[in-house]
């Protein structure tokens, strides 16, 4: 089935550093989508990517869309403490936009 | 409240019993999907509504599961004879369209089975 692969599970880095994340899939996508959870919430949308090679910004967060469409990652500029969360990416199933399939999230520490 | 809004946060029950969990999406948001997160994994599809379609029910994974949703309102979603492997946290969205990229999260149900 489609998968889609975030790694490592966990990032530790310093206030006021840039991380980058990336998630990888043995199929194409059509559509690429970063989301954020802080415990007990419920994920919330960052950034959809809609077109291979595109590239989109939103405030300190910028996210591309690999030109192979196996591909995207999710770049976070100057990291603050409210930066903690689980960032997953996350695709339609095969096309149907109806259902998403998620990566197993990354676990983002920002140490003050 | 504007948001997606689910019932209980928390419910903790003991193995065997049914339970019964319910979402209220966002007034006029007409798509409403149920997914599931287990501890440490990524969101797994359930269930789809849209208006008064049959549903997707392609992700539910045994006949434990049922959900249902009347009109474009609230939705509960049972799970039959709990066992320990369904603790996890559920969590709804709805959406205006039928795209589920335009979706809204509620904050969950953290379902615990002991």
């Amino acid at each position: 089935g489609q998968q889609l692969n975030q790694s490592p599970q966990s990032m530790f880095i310093q206030e006021g550093e840039d991380v980058s994340m990336n998630c990888t899939s043995s199929s194409i996508f059509n559509t690429w989508l970063w989301y954020k959870q802080e415990p007990g919430e419920g994920p919330v949308l960052l950034i959809a990517l809609y077109k291979a090679g595109e590239l989109t910004s939103n405030g300190r967060l910028t996210a591309q869309f690999g030109i192979t469409r196996k591909d995207s990652f999710l770049n976070i500029s100057a990291s603050i403490p409210s930066d903690v969360g689980i960032y997953f990416c996350a695709g339609p199933f095969s096309g149907a936009n109806s259902k998403l399939t998620f990566g197993k999230g990354i676990t983002l520490s920002v140490r003050p | 409240g504007a948001g997606v809004s689910q019932s209980p946060s928390n419910k903790v029950t003991e193995k065997g019993k049914d339970v019964e969990l319910r979402c209220d999406p966002i007034s006029g948001h007409t798509a409403l999907y149920w997914y599931r997160q287990r501890l440490g994994q990524g969101l797994e599809f359930l269930i789809y509504f849209q208006g008064n379609s049959a549903p997707d029910k392609s992700g539910l994974p045994s006949d434990r599961f049922s959900a249902e949703r009347t009109g474009e309102s609230v939705s509960t979603l049972t799970i039959q004879r709990t066992q320990q492997e369904d603790s996890a946290v559920y969590l709804c969205a709805s959406s205006l369209g039928r795209m589920a990229t335009e979706a809204f999260f509620g904050q969950g149900t953290r379902l615990t089975v002991v």
